[in-house]
């Protein structure tokens, strides 16, 4: 079945320590994706990735890193989580097939608190 | 730059009522146009597409037709059902830099009530 799988589901935690959401997808899609998602906002992109080693900056990415460092993987990373980043973060993946008219595939999303 | 503007919620019907989600956005170019679904708890499923002006997409009985003109993407369903319960986000993509990124409204809830 093709999917993309996060890691964790919700997560609580407390300001300043280190966490990792993971995301993996089995598509061997070429575009992985970071988005968070609050009340009023929509989502909105944190970093995306065009392939392996390959990554940049989308509309928010302060506080935030990303590896891309194998095809299927491309995890999260808060070196010194602060409330602010308190929110629902998903994951997406698609093809690099077309000019954009590829639907992105999304994991089920992870709840981090942030205390 | 671009945007996506969605008509604000939540909106509240009763089954088999007709639905409508008021859907603009603001784009250079020619972007294709998505309405994804998020059920309770569970990330978004793309719901349909279009990908050129005055094309229509159509799922589940929903619809929409790209706009041009109007700049819209509006979202119709002639006799909505409680399962139909869910936030409903419009988004773009203007595949600019290689990105494919999405750009996404601020999604509308809309609750059918039976």
């Amino acid at each position: 079945e093709a999917q993309v799988t996060q890691n964790p589901r919700y997560l609580i935690t407390v300001t300043g320590k280190k966490l990792t959401v993971t995301c993996s997808q089995n598509m061997n899609h070429e575009y992985m994706s970071w988005y968070r998602q609050d009340p009023g906002l929509g989502l909105r992109q944190i970093y995306y990735s065009m392939n392996v080693e390959v990554t940049d900056k989308g509309d928010v990415p302060e506080g935030y890193k990303v590896s891309r460092k194998e095809k299927r993987n491309f995890p999260l990373i808060l070196e010194s989580p602060s409330p602010n980043q308190t929110s629902l973060y998903f994951c997406a993946s698609s093809s690099r097939l077309g000019t954009g008219n590829q639907p992105q595939h999304f994991g089920d999303g992870t709840r981090l608190s942030i205390l | 730059g671009n945007s996506v503007t969605q008509m604000e919620g939540p909106v509240t019907l009763s089954e088999e009522a007709f639905l409508t989600i008021n859907c603009t956005y603001t784009a250079t170019g020619y972007p294709s146009l998505f309405w994804y679904v998020q059920y309770p708890g569970e990330g978004l499923q793309l719901l349909l597409k279009a990908t050129k002006a005055d094309d229509k997409g159509s799922n589940k009985g929903f619809e929409a037709t790209y706009r041009k003109e109007t700049t819209s993407f509006h979202l119709e369903k002639g006799s909505v059902q409680v399962s139909d319960s869910a936030v409903y986000f419009c988004a773009l993509s203007r595949f600019s830099g290689n990105t494919g990124k999405l750009i996404f409204g601020q999604g509308t809830t809309l609750q059918v009530k039976p």
